[in-house]
């Protein structure tokens, strides 16, 4: 398997502008997490899905970050508006029956100016 | 609530030198307790696992003991390498809680040759 994709792995975009963050789990997975990774944070999640089901968003900000799962291959995150707090590495994770074992994608390196 | 404190970094060593990272534990329940790893420009892995107490959990050399009497897995390595240099991430989970997994704050590691 490829392991989990993330696209783009870097996006540079002005304030103001949507951004539209995409993952693809490894195959087979039914869970997948979104993690933001600052330094002054450090890793925090964001939103959980379990058969494309959203299970936990609190950790979302705020309403300008929305994030979907149209099936069980497929996932985005998405900011709008953004804003230069919202510079980050964004990981994609999926797992199998459970959250213990995550694979972690290469992350989105996402700066807003 | 559920909690993860890690020894604060960075911590840099010599090659061929002891490693200990330490990590304590919060948690309302029996749980499961991992150590991940964050190598420059990646995401996270998992580097080994321990699902109740007592076990040792081992992979490549580092090695944590599930400590429930001192709520302690502290990593260790007996001879770290230069391609040991990462953030490390201690993280646990409990099962029939939320499916998510709970990191500590992360502790980087540089190892000089």
């Amino acid at each position: 398997d490829a392991g989990v994709i993330q696209s783009p792995r870097h996006e540079v975009t002005e304030m103001g502008q949507e951004v539209t963050l995409r993952c693809k789990p490894i195959s087979g997975h039914d869970y997948l997490f979104w993690y933001r990774q600052t330094m002054m944070r450090g890793l925090e999640l964001l939103i959980y899905f379990n058969n494309n089901v959203p299970i936990d968003d609190s950790g979302m900000p705020e309403d300008r970050f929305s994030a979907k799962m149209p099936n069980a291959s497929f996932s985005t995150l998405k900011i709008q508006p953004s804003e230069p707090r919202d510079s980050a590495v964004y990981f994609c994770a999926s797992s199998f029956q459970g959250p213990e074992t995550q694979y972690f994608g290469p992350g989105t390196r996402l700066l807003v100016l | 609530g559920n909690s993860v404190t890690q020894m604060e970094g960075p911590v840099t060593l010599s090659e061929e030198a002891f490693l200990t990272i330490n990590c304590t534990y919060t948690a309302t329940g029996y749980p499961s307790l991992f150590w991940y790893v964050q190598y420059p420009g990646e995401g996270l892995q998992l580097l080994l696992k321990a699902t109740k107490a007592d076990d040792k959990g081992s992979n490549k050399g580092f090695e944590a003991t599930y400590r429930k009497e001192t709520t302690s897995f502290h990593l260790e390595k007996g001879s770290v390498q230069v391609s040991d240099s990462a953030v490390y991430f201690c993280a646990l989970t409990l099962s029939g809680s939320a499916r998510q997994l709970t990191f500590g704050s992360g502790t980087q590691l540089t190892v000089l040759p």
